[in-house]
């Protein structure tokens, strides 16, 4: 079974620019994460989806960050426009409607210069 | 608001010894989930155990154990016989029972697993 799939890896920007992030979760998994994980701690939700949804995205910068999973499947997170201290690692998870589990992707490590 | 503490910012074990990472945390709920996760270089996070906190039983998973103390809100990770492949950092979470809620973090330990 694939896991979690991100993309890109490794991104890096101008300050200013924008950049998007993309997360396929697992098959069948309703629920999807985007987290925040600075360097030198551990990661914080931005927003969380069920099906298409956005059921929490009281953590997220609605002035530069967007988000969107329109067919409840595959997930978009945006930056517009990124800054110096938006340079972190960008993880998706996602989890059966209601469970506990959630797994993670390889994460997007986004530098902006 | 739930919080979770990881106290130790890093700890060094020789390999085949025992090791244990602690972790506290507050909430005013009585029903949750506990975690573990190891996050090697890679990024990738992987879980290594999760504790119900109705279940008094403490929960195992092969070299992995935890000691779950409710009342003093206490969630440590044993590793017993450390190989190589665990020098990680490791994340001790938190989630409510409510289903499909968000985990909240500890900041990490960073574990060291020498020959």
């Amino acid at each position: 079974e694939a896991g979690v799939v991100q993309s890109p890896r490794y991104k890096i920007i101008e300050k200013k620019q924008p950049v998007a992030f993309w997360c396929n979760p697992i098959s069948g998994h309703n629920t999807l994460y985007w987290y925040l994980q600075n360097l030198g701690q551990g990661p914080e939700l931005l927003i969380r989806y069920e099906n298409e949804e956005a059921v929490d995205d009281s953590q997220l910068p609605k002035d530069r960050f967007s988000a969107e999973r329109l067919k409840g499947v595959d997930s978009t997170l945006k930056i517009q426009p990124a800054e110096l201290g938006d340079s972190a690692v960008y993880l998706c998870a996602s989890s059966l409607m209601g469970g506990h589990e959630q797994f993670f992707g390889p994460g997007t490590r986004l530098t902006v210069l | 608001a739930q919080t979770v503490t990881q106290s130790q910012p890093e700890m060094s074990v020789q390999e085949a010894e025992t090791v244990t990472l602690s972790c506290t945390y507050d909430t005013s709920e009585n029903n949750y989930y506990l975690f573990w996760y190891k996050q090697p270089p890679s990024r990738q996070m992987i879980l290594v155990i999760r504790q119900e906190a109705y279940k008094q039983q403490n929960a195992t998973e092969n070299r992995f154990s935890v000691n779950f103390q409710k009342a003093a809100k206490s969630f440590s990770l044993k590793i017993s016989d450390s190989q190589l492949g665990d020098t990680a950092m490791y994340f001790c979470a938190f989630t409510l029972q409510g289903g499909s809620e968000k985990l909240v973090f500890g900041k990490g330990m960073k574990l060291t697993v020498n020959p």
